[in-house]
């Protein structure tokens, strides 16, 4: 069984439309995360969620809206998709907050 | 804002061949992690480290952090070509009494490993 997963795998969209990104994790973790991978391989965090509730929120536009329906899940929704958007986005989950971090496959998001 | 510097950028060697890759920062901190990513994947754990001068071994890779807990190392013997991969080091700043725990990310290695 996959410890983390990420749906889709792949995103190709225009400018200006929305999308989501799903995230689930089976290990029982308390913790969540999302990054951002840009194409410098850049790794670079932009919110963390602990027992549904949000505790890290880097300076990420606010086209941003993570939400976190229970534990196991956490979603990206991003509003009005820019060129700029275009990385790849992993998903993780650690015991505690700041723990040893257990990654998702990556969404990797192309913006025409 | 802390400083934390991963170096060499990029690395290329033969198949045997030895390497060290060193992350370094101006700041102290309370652990450090280095994760493995291969092409196409997510980041994989590969050790944490806690304690200054605390020295890890992972079959050929060893893991050192600094005494000050400052800056850390890993060291490879005898490289394979699986070893290839973007090795990240990830030292963790816990804020006692509050609940900002966060990783930061270094900008990697990126390592190849020619057969």
């Amino acid at each position: 069984d996959t410890a983390v997963s990420q749906t889709p795998k792949y995103l190709v969209t225009q400018m200006g439309n929305d999308k989501s990104i799903k995230c689930e994790q089976n290990l029982g973790h308390d913790t969540m995360y999302w990054y951002k991978q840009d194409s410098k391989k850049f790794l670079k965090i932009m919110f963390s969620y602990n027992n549904k509730e949000l505790i890290i929120n880097e300076t990420v536009p606010n086209r941003f809206s993570p939400k976190s329906p229970d534990k196991a899940h956490l979603n990206l929704h991003i509003n009005s998709l820019e060129l700029g958007d275009s990385a790849v986005y992993f998903c993780a989950s650690s015991i505690i907050a700041g723990g040893s971090q257990f990654f998702g496959p990556g969404t990797r998001l192309t913006v025409l | 804002t802390q400083l934390l510097e991963q170096s060499p950028q990029f690395l290329s060697i033969q198949e045997g061949e030895n390497l060290t890759v060193y992350c370094n920062s101006s700041s102290v901190f309370s652990s450090l992690q280095w994760y493995r990513q291969e092409p196409g994947e997510g980041p994989v754990l590969l050790v944490t480290v806690v304690t200054g001068g605390e020295v890890k071994k992972l079959k050929r890779l060893t893991f050192q952090f600094g005494d000050a807990r400052k800056d850390s190392s890993l060291h490879i013997t005898a490289a394979q070509p699986g070893d290839t991969g973007l090795y990240l080091c990830a030292p963790n700043n816990l804020n006692s009494g509050g609940s900002n725990y966060k990783l930061t990310f270094g900008k990697g290695t990126l390592l190849t490993v020619n057969p």
